[in-house]
C-alpha cells in the first residue's frame, strides 16, 4: 500500500540533474511532493492530480503517469539548496472521505559543490 | 501571519510520565494530523482529525491520545504506555479546496526521554 520511492539516495554535483520516482500499487487521485531539510519540517513543493498537467516552478518539475500510477520529480541544474529528503504522499482514488496521505519512505538527495 | 505552531521545540520526558505536545493553527483548516518521525525514517501517522470533536487512529496510535475540542487546536499526549517515545513529532493541517488538499506542517517538537 505504501508507495515506493526510487532511488533511496542520490549524490549530485552542483548543476547536475536528478529524477526521483514514486510508484503506487493503487490507482491514485493525487500525488504530493515535499522536501525536508535536516532537523526541519517538510515543505510542500507541488501536487499532481489525476488528469492534470505536469507542474513545475523554477527548475523543479513533476509529472504523473496515470497508466503506471507513478509520479516523477525532476530536478534540473541542481543547486546546493536542493539537498534534503524528498517525500511523496499519495491519495488513492477510492479513499472516499478519508483525506489522509500515504507516504513513501523518502529519497535522500545531496548536492555537493 | 497564518501558520501552524508547535510547542515546545524540545521536550524531555521522565519514565512513567505523560507529556502533552501542543499544535495550533490559524489557517482555518478543518483537518489536522500528528506524525512521528524517527531518525532517517519516513512519516508515520499517529492520529488525524477531519472535524472538531472527531478523530481517527493512524498507523501507530498505541501509547498516544489526542483531543479536538477546537478547530484551531489538536494536542497530542504521549502516555507512559508509549515505551519508546524518543522521536521528532510533526503536526500538520489541511483544507479541501477545489478538489485539491495540501498538508502544511508545523516546525515540529523533538521529544527526548531522560
Amino acid at each position: 500500500q505504501q508507495p515506493v520511492q526510487s532511488p533511496q539516495a542520490v549524490i549530485l554535483r552542483e548543476g547536475e540533474d536528478a529524477v526521483i520516482n514514486c510508484s503506487s500499487s493503487k490507482a491514485l487521485y493525487s500525488v504530493h511532493w515535499y522536501r525536508q531539510k535536516h532537523g526541519e519540517a517538510p515543505v510542500f513543493l507541488m501536487i499532481l492530480l489525476k488528469g492534470g498537467e505536469q507542474k513545475g516552478h523554477d527548475k523543479i518539475s513533476a509529472s504523473f503517469n496515470e497508466k503506471k500510477q507513478q509520479s516523477s520529480l525532476y530536478l534540473t541544474a541542481s543547486q546546493l539548496s536542493y539537498s534534503g529528503t524528498y517525500f511523496c504522499g499519495t491519495q488513492p482514488i477510492n479513499a472516499g472521505n478519508n483525506r489522509k496521505l500515504i507516504w513513501g519512505l523518502g529519497t535522500s538527495l545531496a548536492v555537493n559543490p | 501571519d497564518g501558520g501552524i505552531t508547535q510547542s515546545p521545540k524540545y521536550l524531555f520526558r521522565k519514565e512513567g510520565q505523560n507529556v502533552t505536545l501542543s499544535c495550533e493553527q490559524n489557517l482555518n483548516h478543518d483537518a489536522m494530523y500528528w506524525y512521528r518521525q524517527d531518525p532517517g525514517q519516513g512519516l508515520r501517522l499517529i492520529y488525524y482529525s477531519q472535524i472538531v470533536n472527531d478523530f481517527q487512529k493512524g498507523d501507530i496510535a498505541e501509547g498516544y491520545s489526542v483531543s479536538r475540542e477546537k478547530k484551531e487546536s489538536f494536542p497530542l499526549t504521549v502516555t507512559s504506555a508509549q515505551k519508546n517515545p524518543t522521536a521528532f513529532y510533526l503536526c500538520a493541517s489541511s483544507k479541501r479546496q477545489g478538489g485539491q488538499e495540501t498538508q502544511y506542517f508545523g516546525p515540529g517538537t523533538r521529544l527526548l526521554v531522560l
